[in-house]
């Protein structure tokens, strides 16, 4: 299985503040990469497929990078409605393991 | 717009048979997308649970593969979990999805005597 690491587990910022979480691939995935949030009590959003393709609908303030093993998602202006889980999972091979989350809360 | 409803009993007794369906509206259970199930225990992150597509090729997590048969009814547009031989472990929401695009709301199901 392919393994997802993300970092940190959980942050604090401040509106407008830029914010970058990680995600490490224990084995190449090319851009088989998405990120979703997920507020209490909801199911998952998608917001980025493919590492980088913003899904529809999704503010521009949310951006995706990355190929192989290394990937991050970056808020560039954060929001107090971004306070949320966020999770990559790797679409690469089954099983299409998740990362263990990261938690944002807003200061 | 996809909209997917999971169904099924909160309640199931250990060593039982857990079973969802995911009603599909808004889409054809045979475009070609593939059907997940997820599963979140309670304050725990996601775990992918395994996914089946129109052709009936399925996809299983080996953590589960022994337990788990998923399957779809294209006649009532809906696909199906089964989990059997069920622990505490297993409770949690579960989540069916259509492609990472459309989810249901989730259902908590909980395994209790």
């Amino acid at each position: 299985d392919i393994q997802m690491t993300q970092s940190p587990s959980s942050l604090s910022a401040s509106v407008g503040d830029r914010v970058t979480i990680t995600c490490r691939a224990s084995q190449s995935i090319s851009n088989f990469l998405n990120w979703y949030q997920q507020k209490p009590g909801k199911a998952p959003k998608l917001l980025i497929s493919a590492a980088s393709g913003l899904r529809s609908g999704v503010p521009s303030r949310f951006s995706g990078s990355g190929s192989g093993t290394d990937f991050t998602l970056t808020i560039s202006s954060l929001q107090p409605e971004d306070s949320a889980t966020y999770y990559c999972q790797q679409s690469y091979s089954s099983p299409y393991t998740f990362g263990q989350g990261t938690k944002l809360e807003i200061k | 717009q996809v909209q997917l409803q999971e169904s099924g009993p909160g309640l199931v007794k250990p060593s039982g048979t857990l079973s969802l369906t995911c009603a599909v509206s808004g889409d054809s259970i045979s475009s070609s997308i593939w059907w997940n199930w997820v599963r979140q225990p309670p304050g725990k992150g996601l775990e992918w649970i395994g996914q089946i597509y129109h052709s009936g090729s399925t996809n299983y997590n080996p953590s589960l593969k022994s337990r788990v048969t998923i399957s779809l009814d294209k006649s009532k547009n809906q696909f199906s979990l089964k989990l059997n031989s069920v622990t505490a472990a297993d409770t949690a929401v579960y989540y069916c999805a259509g492609g990472g695009v459309s989810w249901g709301q989730g259902t908590l199901v909980t395994v209790s005597s």
